[in-house]
This record gives structure tokens, C-alpha cells and sequence, in this order.
């Protein structure tokens, strides 16, 4: 089993529409998680960063953590073509002192939004 | 701020030549600087972690030996992929990580695509 399962799409959605996108983990032991934007051949670009559980908003984006279920979402209102590109999920355990911490990616999500 | 920049963008050699990608912290400090891979439509797979002035920390199943990581000074970090191969080709993206900031803040770069032939 994979320690983040994040579905890869592709996922289409028209202009304007709400878009949810989802990743669960098994490791406890994560406590922050991250969401990133990934442009095709270009490397990924931090959107959301949060700490323990509950949401955070950001413009039309909100990130939600729920420990208890080991899942988190990332919500995009009122989408837009521009929009368009992967979303991964990503989480890390705090390290120990002897090492930094590790951060541990989904898969991706495939993102399209159509004008 | 927090910009890193990766040199060259793009690469396309001969089998059994090396290959040497610069990744640079324009604008800050990087005590820590990661390597990562990733093949198209997969995510991101960590390879190796380096320190300013040690050794890096390869993860499990990366050849140290054909991955030469030199984290040189606070600002530059190079991977070079030794006697490389047609398997070699992927697209290798690193992040930095500014001194004094949380552990789980990194930054990246724009990713070199390696083609070999």
C-alpha cells in the first residue's frame, strides 16, 4: 500500500465549476500537508500548506485535513481555464534532529477546465 | 524571493556519456537541497538529500555511484548522472530548502528534461 493514494484522473470540469480533488494517507504520523501545482514540464509550485487539522482558505482555494479519516482535500472555486495543470497532494512526518524531513507525494491529479 | 533555478532546461545526450544539472538558489540560502525524479504521469520520487559541506543521503535503490550529488556552497548543488542510459531519461527537478525556515518548506526549480539516446 502506498503511503498517499491520490486518483489520477484525468479530471474535466466546465469554467466556473467547483473542483474537489482528494488524497488519503496511512502514516500517522504526518502532520503537515501541502498542496502542489504542476505545470506540463515545469516543476511544482506550492499552493497550500497546512498544519493539523480543519481548513484553510486561500482566494478560491481551500485545503481541508481531517486526521481522524486520513484524508485531505483541496477545493478550487469559480475554476478557471487557466487552472488547468496536476495537483499533488504531499505530507511529512516532522523529522528527528539528525535528518531533515522527507516530504512524501501523491501521484498527481490531472486537472482540465473547460471554457 | 525564493527562486531556484535549474541549468540546463533541457538535455539530450549519447548513451554511456555523463551529464551534469546545476540547481541554484538565486535569492537565498539553501542549507538543504533535494533531488527528485519523476517519470511522465507519475509523481515525484525522491532520490537523494544533500547538506552544504557532507555527503548526501541517498534514498533506497538509488546508485550513489551514478548519481554524483556536490552540494558544494549554500547556493549551488549539481547531480550529475554518470554513464548514463536510455533508462536514465526522465525529467529531474530539485528543491532547496532556505536556512531557518520549517523543515517541510522547499522550494523548486523548473525541472531538466534528460533524454538519452
Amino acid at each position: 500500500q502506498k503511503e498517499v493514494e491520490q486518483d489520477p484522473g484525468p479530471l474535466s470540469v466546465p469554467e466556473g465549476a467547483i473542483v474537489s480533488l482528494n488524497c488519503t494517507y496511512s502514516n500517522s504520523a504526518f502532520q503537515y500537508f501541502m498542496w502542489y501545482r504542476q505545470y506540463s514540464r515545469k516543476g511544482p509550485e506550492l499552493l497550500m500548506y497546512t498544519y493539523s487539522s480543519g481548513n484553510k482558505e486561500d482566494g478560491r482555494f481551500t485545503a481541508q485535513v481531517d486526521k481522524s479519516s486520513k484524508y485531505i482535500s483541496l477545493f478550487i472555486r469559480d475554476s478557471q481555464p487557466s487552472d488547468s495543470a496536476t495537483y499533488l497532494c504531499a505530507m511529512s512526518a516532522p523529522a528527528g534532529d539528525s535528518s531533515a524531513s522527507k516530504i512524501i507525494f501523491g501521484s498527481g491529479t490531472r486537472l482540465s477546465i473547460r471554457p | 524571493g525564493a527562486v531556484v533555478s535549474q541549468h540546463p532546461s533541457w538535455v539530450i545526450c549519447k548513451s554511456g556519456t555523463s551529464v551534469k544539472i546545476e540547481c541554484r538558489s538565486l535569492d537565498f540560502q539553501a542549507t538543504t537541497m533535494f533531488w527528485y525524479r519523476q517519470f511522465p504521469k507519475q509523481s515525484l520520487m525522491l532520490m537523494a538529500t544533500s547538506n552544504e559541506g557532507s555527503k548526501a543521503t541517498y534514498e533506497q535503490g538509488v546508485e550513489k555511484d551514478k548519481f554524483l550529488i556536490n552540494h558544494a556552497s549554500l547556493t549551488l548543488s549539481t547531480l550529475t548522472v554518470t554513464s548514463a542510459h536510455p533508462e536514465d531519461s526522465s525529467f529531474y527537478i530539485c528543491s532547496a530548502r532556505p536556512r531557518g525556515l520549517a523543515a517541510d518548506t522547499q522550494y523548486f526549480g523548473p525541472g531538466t528534461r534528460l533524454t538519452v539516446l
